[in-house]
């Protein structure tokens, strides 16, 4: 285990349903990140919280939406998906270092499918 | 662009034996490499970090190399074992910045058989 845990594993959902994931590190960290892991395509960083500030990739869809309501938890609201976010969906968590050094430390992932 | 090329895509060897998986970048500016191990199913896990002034780091089995100049790393696995099946990723690091937006290798699928 590596103290970051998410919720649910596995999700199955229509393109009209509203979903949450959630995401909990356990590790004092005080960043966390969301990443898409699509079928033999690299990571793809997709928002990230650290020191209270937000970063995101510019690429991805206001279909979207994340939420860090502390440095604990992260969430990943999801509406109006497509099929082709269908993907594995995985949270990070790290302690910031000036040089980027840090090691990010990964949950298991959400398994989605979007029918 | 930035990118991470890594080579080759999968790879079959038997247990026991050793192997050397390849990666080249042209992320820039560089500030670190480093190399995770991905089981399937499973998030990623890290093995090393590198920085550019760094040409070498081990842990156990695991030894990966950087080239700076180059921009060229590896990770070799001694003794492989059957535990070793997995994707394994480079990811490059590219100087401080708020996100600390990394980029990803699309992996070496390595499969161990006994």
């Amino acid at each position: 285990e590596t103290g970051v845990t998410q919720t649910p594993r596995h999700l199955v959902m229509g393109m009209t349903n509203k979903k949450s994931l959630k995401c909990e590190q356990h590790l004092g960290h005080n960043a966390m990140y969301w990443y898409k892991q699509s079928a033999k395509k690299p990571l793809e960083l997709m928002f990230v919280y650290s020191l209270e500030e937000r970063v995101e990739n510019n690429s991805v869809p206001s279909r979207f939406s994340p939420e860090c309501p502390n440095s604990s938890h992260l969430f990943l609201h999801l509406h109006t998906l497509q099929p082709e976010d269908s993907a594995l969906y995985l949270c990070a968590s790290s302690t910031r270092t000036s040089g980027n050094t840090d090691t990010q430390y990964f949950g298991p992932g959400t398994r989605l499918t979007v029918l | 662009k930035n990118q991470v090329e890594q080579s080759p895509q999968s790879l079959i060897i038997l247990e026991g034996k050793n192997c050397t998986l390849q990666c080249n970048y042209t992320v820039s500016p560089f500030s670190n490499l480093r190399w995770y191990k991905q089981d399937t199913g499973r998030g990623p896990v890290s093995l090393t970090i590198m920085t550019f002034s760094e040409n070498t780091k081990s842990n156990g089995r695991y030894t990966a190399t950087l080239d700076a100049d180059t921009k060229q790393s590896s990770l070799h696995i001694t003794a492989s074992q059957l535990s070793d099946s997995a994707s394994y990723i480079c990811v490059v690091s590219p100087g401080w910045n708020a996100g600390n937006m990394l980029t990803f290798g699309g992996g070496t699928r390595l499969m161990v058989k006994p």
